[in-house]
Order: C-alpha cells, then sequence, then structure tokens
C-alpha cells in the first residue's frame, strides 16, 4: 500500500540547534512532495513543496527539502531553528491522485 | 481570492447519536473536496475526496460517510458516532489540476 513515513514522532531542540525531519514514501511513481507545518492553534498551511527540477527545494521561514528519488525520501531541513519554529510537522506526497500525510512530526524548541 | 470553512468548530457527542459537518469552499469552481482525520498520534488520515458533485471515494471503511450535494459544499456525516470517531477533522480542497492543498479551520470532535 502507498504510504509516507516520517522517523521522528517528538523532537526537541534548543533554539539555534539545525533541524532534519525524516521523511519516506512507498512508491515508484511520479511524486509530488510537500511538507505542511500546523503551529499551534492555527490553520494546517504549506511550508514547502516540490514537483520537478531542482530536487533542493527551499520553503518559507529558511526550511529547506531535499528530494532524493533513490532513497524515495524528502527530508526536511534548517541549520538554525527558533523557538518560534515550535510546532506540527507533516509531510505529505500526492500518490495517484490522493495526498498521503505521514504521521506528522512534533517539534519543540527551547528557547 | 478562494476561501474555505467548515463548522462546527468543536462538538461533543454522545455515542450513538448522529453527526453532521459541513465545508463549504468559496471563489473557485469545480475544487477537489478532501475530509480528513487527525487523530491523536496517528497524523492526518484521508478519509473521503471528491472530484465532482455527486462523486466520493472513501479511503477507509468505517461508520462515516460523506456527501457533495453541491459543488462547493462537502458534509461528513454519521448515523451512530462511535467513542472511536473522536479526533480532529479537516475539511480540504485543492484545484482539479493542481497539486497543493488548502485546509479549513478545523472541528474538534468529542464522543462521550
Amino acid at each position: 500500500a502507498q504510504s509516507v513515513s516520517q522517523h521522528n514522532h517528538h523532537v526537541i531542540l534548543s533554539e539555534a540547534a539545525s533541524l532534519e525531519l525524516g521523511c519516506n514514501y512507498s512508491y515508484g511513481g511520479t511524486v509530488n512532495l510537500f511538507w505542511y507545518v500546523q503551529y499551534p492553534g492555527q490553520h494546517l498551511q504549506l511550508l514547502l513543496k516540490y514537483f520537478s527540477g531542482d530536487p533542493l527545494v527551499k520553503g518559507i521561514k529558511g526550511f529547506e527539502a531535499e528530494f532524493i528519488k533513490s532513497k524515495f525520501s524528502f527530508n526536511l531541513r534548517k541549520p538554525s531553528v527558533q523557538w518560534s519554529d515550535t510546532a506540527e510537522y507533516f509531510c505529505a506526497a500526492k500518490l495517484t491522485g490522493k495526498l498521503i500525510f505521514g504521521q506528522g512530526t512534533t517539534l519543540q524548541v527551547k528557547p | 481570492s478562494q476561501t474555505i470553512h467548515q463548522w462546527p468548530a468543536t462538538l461533543v457527542q454522545p455515542v450513538g447519536s448522529p453527526l453532521s459537518l459541513e465545508c463549504t469552499v468559496e471563489g473557485t469552481s469545480n475544487p477537489n473536496l478532501y475530509w480528513y482525520r487527525q487523530a491523536a498520534g496517528r497524523g492526518l488520515q484521508l478519509l473521503f475526496y471528491s472530484v465532482g458533485i455527486g462523486q466520493i471515494s472513501s479511503e477507509v471503511p468505517q461508520n462515516l460517510s460523506a456527501s457533495r450535494p453541491q459543488d462547493r459544499q462537502f458534509i461528513l456525516s454519521s448515523k451512530k458516532l462511535l467513542l472511536s470517531d473522536s479526533g480532529f477533522y479537516l475539511c480540504a480542497w485543492s484545484v482539479q489540476v493542481g497539486n497543493t492543498i488548502y485546509f479549513g479551520e478545523g472541528s474538534w470532535l468529542t464522543v462521550v
């Protein structure tokens, strides 16, 4: 079955630490990839997306993600996190017309 | 600009009671519409999606159903709620040929 997996369920970092959240999908065909973020008390919003072209995608607020086709991965990175990055992060993949989400990763940044 | 609204925002219902969550999209025509559920520790699960009026695809077996009586209206229903139906329900839309999906504010359902 098609699925999206996020490796870390709960991550705690100090401010200025580097962040990498793992995401893998199980589908061998064409796939569009997304990262969504949900800040406390707010809607889910799009952080960045990959459709084609440069596999290194830059999003809002200093986030980036790298698509590695051979590893079926789309990991999210940020070199230096801030307290305001505390949120829940969802990886998603559009597979055969449907958007499938990972389980989500809760990021807690300590000031 | 396009907007999406869903209601009610919070709902507490007894086991066995019916459910109706409504969602409307404005500013676009013929959108793809989705219902997701976010249960604690389980991420976002796609429940239903619709590519047009009266066209509903169900992703998981359950006692929930969805209907699309109008182009920009999507309704999530149940005849008899179970405790396991508790969760955060999100309506969402995307353009037919696009890929980015936009979410509503969400509805908290607690079944007691």
